[in-house]
């Protein structure tokens, strides 16, 4: 693989089920990064991950976690689905801290 | 509070040139990025200022007032393929990008 990959793709999930969105990069880059992305507002940070093993909290954290056990991977959980969590979720890494983010392609989620 | 600004939708003709306009204020400054974004797609990088002035790059190019808390892309000969939104983020105390919303650039033959 080449850059930055998420999966799933896309996925519809029945509200109050668990998922896991993940996050693949295989640039070697320190930082990574989940924005969700909604119509007519900016893309927000939900949680950011600076080097593997430390995570922090973004803008808007509630009801996601996240795990970063290797520099590669940096899955996103909703523990318990609510419709407010349907978004497009971007993964995104960077090399450091001020540098330009590659993004993944993107997960479509709606939570029913 | 943070705020990044700038329009919503801006409308030019294949072969012009314009300018989308950004206004922040962040918690510290470290940076204003801008980000091309394709319907459907993930954003792309197009240009990093730090420092105040013009950088240009081929056809696109980005300018910074810090004092004036603005910055503006400016796209010069336009193509069809540049129909896309662009986004324009700061970079804060915490080196957290603060996102604006996009302006959505409309591309007419």
């Amino acid at each position: 693989i080449a850059g930055i990959t998420q999966a799933p793709t896309s996925q519809i999930l029945a509200a109050g089920r668990r998922m896991t969105l993940r996050c693949t990069q295989d640039m070697r880059h320190n930082a990574m990064y989940w924005y969700r992305q909604d119509l007519g507002l900016g893309l927000r940070l939900i949680h950011y991950s600076n080097t593997a093993g430390t995570t922090g909290k973004g803008e808007v954290p509630d009801g996601y976690s996240v795990s970063r056990a290797n520099t590669d991977d940096f899955p996103l959980t909703l523990a318990s689905a609510v419709p407010s969590q349907t978004s497009v979720y971007f993964c995104a890494s960077s090399d450091s801290i001020n540098n330009e983010q590659f993004f993944g392609p993107g997960t479509r989620l709606t939570v029913l | 509070g943070q705020n990044i600004d700038q329009p919503t939708e801006m409308t030019a003709t294949e072969g012009a040139i314009v300018q989308i306009n950004c206004t922040y204020q962040t918690s510290g400054f470290n940076g204003l990025f801008w980000y091309q974004q394709h319907a459907g797609e993930a954003p792309t990088f197009l240009s990093y200022n730090v420092l105040d002035g013009l950088e240009e790059k081929g056809r696109f190019s980005s300018f910074l007032s810090r004092s004036k808390g603005y910055s503006y892309l400016l796209l010069k000969e336009l193509q069809m393929k540049d129909s896309a939104s662009y986004l324009c983020a700061g970079l804060d105390s915490n080196y957290q990008l603060i996102w604006g919303a996009g302006t959505k650039l409309i591309i007419k033959p």
